[in-house]
């Protein structure tokens, strides 16, 4: 069975500052990783996702995250945060195959004070 | 390219009332996914469908939900009768199965409201 770990809840950071939001998964197979965005009163938008190319994968709005087998990890960091940062982020797995549900994380409020 | 269409965006009812949500998935996705977010228990899945055929839909917490699809276009979610602890968003996901891996493009959302 697949599953995420988001650990922590809220991540608080300034503004020019490193963003990373951490994410653990489980997967019985080599897994399929997204990280989702949302903002206040929208729906979930795809950041980026890892389907078992590079292992550093670039997203948009200059994010990017690695993929570390070994860690079973695919933590999301951004160099220097901008206030349109602050969001809800998630973190999904599928093991993709016959198993098309996406599992998600928990989600980790970001807030970026000036 | 229209992204997932929900409707209505906000919807205010009363206890015991029948519910409605609408979905039209983006053009040629062959997958639709219904979630539920609340700030208690975060984002749930509640069924999803292939190719129109509810696969698994073991996320749908009673009796009260039902969810249809009666063609590539269109689904529905129905919660009969409504309760207040059912107020929370409503979103609609889809994607193409033809991939291996499930990316899921969401709707805005549905936002509810059971008094």
């Amino acid at each position: 069975a697949q599953s995420v770990t988001q650990l922590g809840s809220h991540v608080s950071v300034s503004e020019g500052a490193l963003v990373l939001l951490r994410c653990n998964y489980s997967s019985s197979v080599p897994p399929y990783l997204f990280w989702y965005v949302q903002y206040p009163n929208q729906g979930l938008q795809l950041l980026l996702k890892y389907t078992s190319a590079a292992t550093l994968v670039k997203g948009i709005n200059g994010f990017e995250a690695e993929f570390k087998k070994s860690e079973t990890s695919f933590h999301l960091t951004k160099p220097s945060a901008h206030m349109s940062d602050a969001a809800e982020y998630f973190c999904a797995v599928t093991e993709g195959g016959s198993a098309r549900q996406l599992t998600f994380g928990s989600g980790t409020q970001l807030t970026v004070l000036p | 390219d229209a992204g997932v269409i929900q409707s209505p965006r906000h919807e205010v009812t009363e206890m015991g009332q029948e519910v409605t949500l609408r979905c039209k998935p983006i053009s040629g996705h062959n997958s639709l996914f219904w979630y539920r977010q609340t700030m208690m228990r975060g984002l749930e899945l509640l069924i999803y469908f292939n190719n129109n055929v509810p696969i698994d839909d073991s996320g749908m917490p009673e009796d009260r939900f039902s969810a249809k699809m009666p063609n590539a276009s269109f689904s529905t979610l129905k919660i009969q009768p409504s309760e207040p602890r059912d107020s929370a968003v409503y979103f609609c996901a889809s994607s193409f199965r033809g991939t291996s891996y499930n990316e899921q493009f969401f709707g805005p959302g549905t936002r509810l409201t059971v008094l």
